[in-house]
């Protein structure tokens, strides 16, 4: 089936340790990208990537970084230097960025302590 | 730059009817719809595209005003699975910006 897996589901860090989540589509779609999900804040973007070795910046890309080496894989790194990074995050693809159905996977909910 | 959606939250009983709405300070190319429940993935429930119909699924349809840069999503004869909260994500000329989104609550 094809579909987006991020993992893991829960992870625990302390504060000063950069940490890495991992997102893997096997659904061929160009466009990759996380968001950031606190409560009642919606979904905001954290970075995005249309095509491999390629990525721009969200409305809160500060603190995290990211890389696109295959059309797969989008892992995000969120870095000491993120203020709070407690939070879920959920990671999405889309065949193309702009009009098209987003696919989410099931998130990873991030607690530092 | 976020969608406002209105109401935050509402609360319905099983078979009642309901309109979430949200509204842009920009002009707008489309609207995209998302429901999330608790603890899960938001799944895509529909897109409005400029100059396109009202769209419809079941029970669930929308519409796109794009001079009032305003959607709306109908929700009638809801059903306990109907429960969750609401997403709009309004694209312009650059990225989808989603709202804050509406929490429906569906009671037997």
């Amino acid at each position: 089936d094809g579909g987006i897996t991020q993992s893991p589901k829960y992870l625990f860090r302390k504060e000063g340790q950069n940490v890495t989540l991992s997102c893997e589509q096997n659904l061929n779609h160009d466009a990759m990208y996380w968001y950031r999900q606190d409560p009642g804040q919606g979904l905001r973007l954290i970075y995005y990537s249309q095509i491999v070795n390629d990525f721009q910046k969200g409305d809160i890309a500060e603190g995290y970084s990211v890389s696109r080496e295959k059309k797969e894989s989008f892992p995000l790194t969120v870095t000491s230097a993120q203020k709070n990074p407690t939070a879920f995050y959920l990671c999405a693809s889309s065949f193309a960025r702009g009009s098209y159905e987003q696919y989410f996977g099931p998130g990873t909910r991030l607690t530092v302590t | 730059q976020q969608p406002v959606q209105s109401p935050q939250a509402v609360i319905l009983r099983e078979g009642e009817d309901a309109v979430i709405n949200c509204s842009s300070s920009k002009a707008l190319y489309s609207v995209h719809w998302y429901r999330q429940k608790h603890g899960e993935a938001p799944v895509f429930l529909m897109i409005l595209l400029k100059g396109g119909e009202q769209k419809g699924h079941d029970k669930i349809s929308a519409s796109f005003n794009e001079k009032k840069q305003q959607s709306s999503l109908y929700l009638t004869a809801s059903q306990l699975s109907y429960s969750g909260t609401y997403f709009c994500g309004t694209e312009g000329s650059e990225k989808l910006v989603f709202g804050k989104g509406t929490k429906l609550t569906v009671n037997p």
